[in-house]
């Protein structure tokens, strides 16, 4: 255990429900990410947040909505996705140590929720 | 734009052998970091070494060391006395910091099955 949860561990759903997925840290971090990890391709970098303020959305449809009520929880919320979408979604935490410009410390990974789009 | 590079999409090792795992970056930039990390089957995602890339000296973790070659953009793994719990995923990524500018890019991994 790495001290970052995700839950649902799976879930599946259809194109026109709304879901989220949920990650909590137990580290005292206070920078969050959320990762998409499709099969045969790369990890991709969805959306930072440090100090509970959203500072990298690299080009993520808005069928994806982040939030991040403190520093501990960050929440993915989703509507409307389609069969694509379907992957692990990974969650992950570090200690910011530049004031919000992004740390270089070590990322700490949940299990990821592993997510079914019909 | 920064791309990660792993040529090797699974490799095999007898235990208590020695694997060494490929890597190769593109970048402009000269401030960025390096890191492997390690997903065993369905467990978590690890990180196993990281490099700064001002650094000279090869970061080292136990049975992992790395390979770090800035001008030619190389980034290897090697694992000694490969045990059957190194059997996993490994990625190799590269993190360039700053808010605004933040990258962190991964490649598309190498399997690596550890033999008895």
């Amino acid at each position: 255990e790495t001290g970052v949860t995700q839950t649902p561990r799976h879930l599946v759903m259809g194109m026109t429900n709304k879901k989220s997925l949920k990650c909590e840290q137990h580290l005292g971090h206070n920078a969050m990410y959320w990762y998409k990890q499709s099969a045969k391709k790369p990890l991709e970098l969805m959306f930072v947040y440090s100090l509970e303020e959203r500072v990298e959305n690299n080009s993520v449809p808005s069928r994806f909505s982040p939030e991040c009520p403190n520093s501990s929880h960050l929440f993915l919320h989703l509507h409307t996705l389609q069969p694509e979408d379907s992957a692990l979604y990974l969650c992950a935490s570090s200690r910011d140590t530049s004031s919000g410009r992004i740390s270089t410390d070590t990322q700490y990974f949940g299990p990821g929720t592993r997510l079914t789009v019909l | 734009a920064q791309t990660v590079t792993q040529s090797q999409p699974e490799m095999s090792v007898q235990e208590a052998e020695t694997v060494t795992l490929s890597c190769t970056y593109d970048t402009s930039e000269n401030n960025y970091y390096l890191f492997w990390y390690k997903q065993p089957p369905s467990r978590q995602m690890i990180l196993v070494i990281r490099q700064e890339a001002y650094k000279q000296q090869n970061a080292t973790e136990n049975r992992f060391s790395v390979n770090f070659q800035k001008a030619a953009k190389s980034f290897s793994l090697k694992i000694s006395d490969s045990q059957l719990g190194d059997t996993a995923m490994y990625f190799c990524a590269f993190m360039k910091p700053g808010s605004g500018t933040y990258k962190y890019i991964f490649g598309t991994g190498t399997r690596l099955k550890v033999l008895a």
